[in-house]
């Protein structure tokens, strides 16, 4: 069954600094996803991403967030000027299309660590 | 605005007994529901969804979730648990077509099931 990659499994980067988390969503998908979890808490929705564009975003996702798909299989979250509160796990997820009842497939996540 | 909620951080059940997890939700007209589950260091998969029609809707791994309107619940079942089973269960909801189709999820159960 194809599934959602995510690369590093983890990143410890120090605050200040920029990271790019990597994802290659399921290859017939057409919607991408960024979600995020902080350490025993829910899963909050960062943005989605649909015709090389922004379809929605949440309030979390500020400027110091920026998201792309730079050629046909990588989908990048980049988060620049890195605080101590960033340290979550981050998930990629796609979907074939973008209404309501299509369900996600979520990658394993990127652990990010800030020091 | 939706939301969901899961009333018990926890659940544990001995191998072999039913179980059950809970979700409540609130959303403006009918919901697309979701159950998703999370194994350790892993990604959420999918494991069912309501859309419409028979308010008992099976899943993957003998798991079942029922419809209530009426209480605005969409509780998640099995009728006999594995060990395997334990892991940390996500209720979502999705508003219905037409705006955001972006899921709301609660903030998980974590499921122990004793051998």
């Amino acid at each position: 069954e194809p599934e959602v990659t995510q690369t590093p499994s983890h990143q410890v980067t120090q605050m200040g600094q920029e990271v790019i988390l990597r994802c290659v969503p399921i290859s017939n998908h057409l919607y991408f996803y960024w979600y995020r979890q902080i350490l025993g808490q829910k899963v909050e929705f960062l943005v989605s991403f649909y015709n090389n564009e922004i379809s929605e975003k949440s309030e979390i996702f500020d400027d110091q967030f920026s998201v792309e798909r730079p050629d046909g299989s990588n989908f990048t979250l980049k988060i620049r000027s890195t605080k101590l509160e960033d340290s979550a796990m981050y998930f990629c997820a796609s979907s074939v299309g973008g209404v309501s009842n299509q369900p996600q497939h979520f990658g394993d996540g990127t652990r990010l660590s800030i020091l | 605005a939706q939301s969901v909620a899961q009333p018990e951080d926890q659940v544990n059940v001995a191998e072999g007994n039913p179980l059950t997890v809970k979700c409540t939700y609130s959303v403006s007209g009918n919901p697309y529901l979701f159950w998703y589950v999370q194994y350790p260091n892993r990604g959420l998969q999918f494991l069912l969804k309501y859309i419409t029609g028979d308010n008992l809707v099976k899943g993957s791994y003998g798991f079942e979730a029922e419809f209530n309107k009426s209480q605005t619940s969409f509780h998640l079942k099995k009728p006999s648990a594995l060990v395997s089973d334990s892991a940390l269960y996500f209720c979502a909801v999705s508003p219905p077509s037409g705006g955001s189709y972006i899921p709301t999820f609660g903030r998980g159960t974590s499921l122990i099931v004793h051998p």
